[in-house]
Formats: C-alpha cells, sequence, structure tokens
C-alpha cells in the first residue's frame, strides 16, 4: 500500500501571515493525483486542491498553492495571508486513478492548523 | 444541490451488537467510498461502490461490510462490534468518472460500550 507521511501534527500561524504544511508520499507508479482536503472542527471535509503528477505547473487556488517536487515525492501546501476560516485539520492524500485502484485514497495523519489573530 | 447526507449522525452501541450506517450521495454521483477515522489511526479507506458493485476494499476485517442500492444509495455495516471499532465514519461520493472530485459527508460518530 501505498503510504503518505505527515510530519507535522500541529502547526500555527499569525493571521494574514503565510504558512506551509508539508506531506511526503511514497509510490511506484509515475501517474498520480494529490490532494489536500481540510476538515474545520466539527465540519464536512473538502477539498482544497489537487495536483495531477503528470502535470510540472504547481496547482493554485487562490490563496492556496502547492510545491509539487515529483523526484523527491514532497507535495507541501502554502497557504498565503491567512484567515481564521483557515484553521482546520489538513490531510494530503494520494490516488493512483480510476484506472488502477478506483477511489481508493491514502491520507497522511492530518495536520492541526491554528490561526492566532 | 443538496450534500452528501449520512444518517445516523451518532450512535453508541455494545460490543457484540452490530449496526448498519447509510450514506446518500449527491444526486448524480454513482461512486461512494467509506473511510473510518480515528484520532491514532487517521482517515482509512475501507470500501468503494460503483453502480452497485464494490470496486476496492481496504484492508480491513470481514465485519465490515457494505452495498450500493440502484439509487446509488450505500449502506455499510458492522457485526460484532468491538471497541476498537469506535471512530467517525466518513462517506464520499463523486460522479465516478472525474473521481477526484470527492464530496464528504458530515459523518456518523460511532461509540462503541
Amino acid at each position: 500500500a501505498q503510504t503518505v507521511t505527515q510530519s507535522q501534527p500541529e502547526m500555527s500561524v499569525q493571521e494574514a501571515e503565510t504558512v506551509t504544511l508539508s506531506c511526503t508520499y511514497d509510490t511506484s507508479e509515475s501517474d498520480y493525483y494529490l490532494f489536500w482536503y481540510k476538515q474545520p472542527p466539527s465540519r464536512q471535509m473538502i477539498l482544497v486542491i489537487r495536483q495531477e503528477a503528470y502535470k510540472q505547473q504547481n496547482a493554485t487556488e487562490n490563496r492556496f498553492s502547492v510545491n509539487f517536487q515529483k523526484a523527491a515525492k514532497s507535495f507541501s501546501l502554502k497557504i498565503s495571508d491567512s484567515q481564521l476560516g483557515d484553521a482546520a485539520m489538513y490531510f494530503c492524500a494520494y490516488n493512483e486513478g480510476p484506472e488502477n485502484t478506483g477511489n481508493q485514497f491514502y491520507f497522511g495523519t492530518g495536520t492541526s492548523l491554528t490561526v492566532i489573530p | 444541490k443538496a450534500g452528501v447526507t449520512q444518517t445516523p449522525r451518532y450512535l453508541i452501541k455494545t460490543r457484540g451488537q452490530q449496526v448498519t450506517l447509510s450514506c446518500s450521495p449527491i444526486s448524480g454521483h454513482r461512486s461512494v467510498s467509506w473511510y473510518q477515522q480515528t484520532p491514532g489511526q487517521g482517515l482509512q479507506f475501507l470500501f468503494e461502490y460503483f453502480s452497485e458493485t464494490q470496486r476496492n476494499k481496504g484492508n480491513f476485517p470481514g465485519r465490515f461490510s457494505g452495498r450500493q442500492f440502484s439509487n446509488s444509495r450505500s449502506e455499510m455495516n458492522v457485526s460484532t462490534l468491538e471497541l476498537g471499532d469506535s471512530a467517525l465514519y466518513l462517506c464520499a461520493s463523486s460522479r465516478g468518472r472525474d473521481f477526484y472530485e470527492q464530496y464528504f459527508g458530515p459523518g456518523t460518530r460511532l461509540t462503541v460500550t
């Protein structure tokens, strides 16, 4: 099975500042997909951003961007201009695609982000 | 468009009992996945159903089973409950073709005493 590692159980950031969450993964595949999900306290998990491994360009979604380093198997999430609403548990996830494993996602253990006013 | 719904939201059961959880996907979504979330193990994949067929299964004992109906609604069943089955059970749906657009439900919090 593939493994996804998030080495930072907790992180904090000052409001309006930038924070980077780390994620590494292990795979022997060349084509796969990576995701960051956000789970606010007592709320539903939502997709923040996704990256296709065959794309060299890093994905961006408004204040959220990733640094995808395929050779290093690293996939970090940068949150710019942090807002109080960004406080949540963030999960990194990996999927090989519907042709291989359907919708089987492998998740990291999560990073709890606190935003300090 | 209504989101993914899960029922019940909270459940307390006793060891040895069985439990059935329900998930209604977003209208038009044909794929439903189930996950177990615990503080120690994080999110672990249970299984995925697509068009009433189990397409993939995680590494869980046979006590965990599921099914999907023709309207894409899905149920998962846990028999002979153990204390370690206490967890948040999440359901996620997607169209199936654009698999990565996975939408999660609020979860069912199961407590086994």
